[in-house]
């Protein structure tokens, strides 16, 4: 079946440093991702979709200077946190459309702490 | 998108079957119902998706009324390993599958 496959797993950086996550479709082309953040004990918050060859479209209230999206290939969307922050730790996953009876294909996430 | 409301939690025990009930009074014509389980740390999984009446899989089976206001998630027999927050959406087929609105979602623990 179709993977979505997220790298890193998980991240510890220093406060005021950038991270890019990675969210890779391995069998099928995507030219739509979706950007979550999850943070302890809540539901997924949408952030973003990633659309291959043009510009990502944020959700509001989402900084689109602070989560750098690029959507480079058919098969790669990245994730970067720029000057990240202790309030930006939270779990990061990313999704793809299903293209059948198989809803959406989601990454395993990324933990990224920030001290 | 439509938004859902189901449980918080649900408490069951092994070996027994666990249905859990979402509404969504607002869906749209071209909705369709899609059910997620999240373990802690990983993405969420799909579980299966219906549009009315009855869809059955191997791990579960959907139950949606006429009017589609609610559906039900059916786990036979559920095991320790089910113990998992479940999640229902709501939203279009195709292209917006993938960008949906989580509620809460209904976390249930099987019990020994």
């Amino acid at each position: 079946g179709a993977v979505v496959s997220q790298h890193p797993s998980w991240v510890i950086c220093k406060s005021g440093t950038s991270v890019k996550i990675e969210c890779r479709s391995l069998d099928f082309q995507a030219t739509t991702m979706f950007w979550y953040r999850q943070f302890p004990k809540q539901s997924l918050m949408l952030m973003a979709t990633s659309n291959e060859g043009s510009k990502a479209t944020y959700e509001q209230g989402v900084e689109k200077d602070k989560f750098l999206i690029n959507h480079a290939s058919l098969t790669l969307s990245t994730l970067t946190v720029t000057s990240a922050h202790p309030e930006d730790s939270s779990f990061y996953i990313c999704s793809a459309p299903g293209g059948g009876r198989d809803g959406a294909f989601f990454g395993q996430g990324t933990r990224l702490t920030v001290v | 998108l439509a938004k859902t409301t189901q449980p918080i939690s649900m408490d069951s025990y092994e070996g027994q079957e666990v249905n859990i009930t979402c509404s969504h009074n607002n869906i749209a014509t071209n909705d369709y119902i899609t059910w997620y389980q999240q373990f802690p740390s990983q993405g969420p999984r799909f579980i299966i998706q219906g549009y009315k009446t009855k869809v059955t899989n191997e791990v579960a089976s959907l139950f949606i009324p006429a009017d589609r206001k609610s559906s039900t998630l059916s786990l036979p027999r559920v095991s320790l390993s089910d113990t998992a927050v479940y999640y229902c959406l709501v939203g279009s087929y195709n292209t917006n599958a993938g960008k949906s609105t989580f509620g809460d979602g209904t976390t249930l623990t099987v019990k020994p």
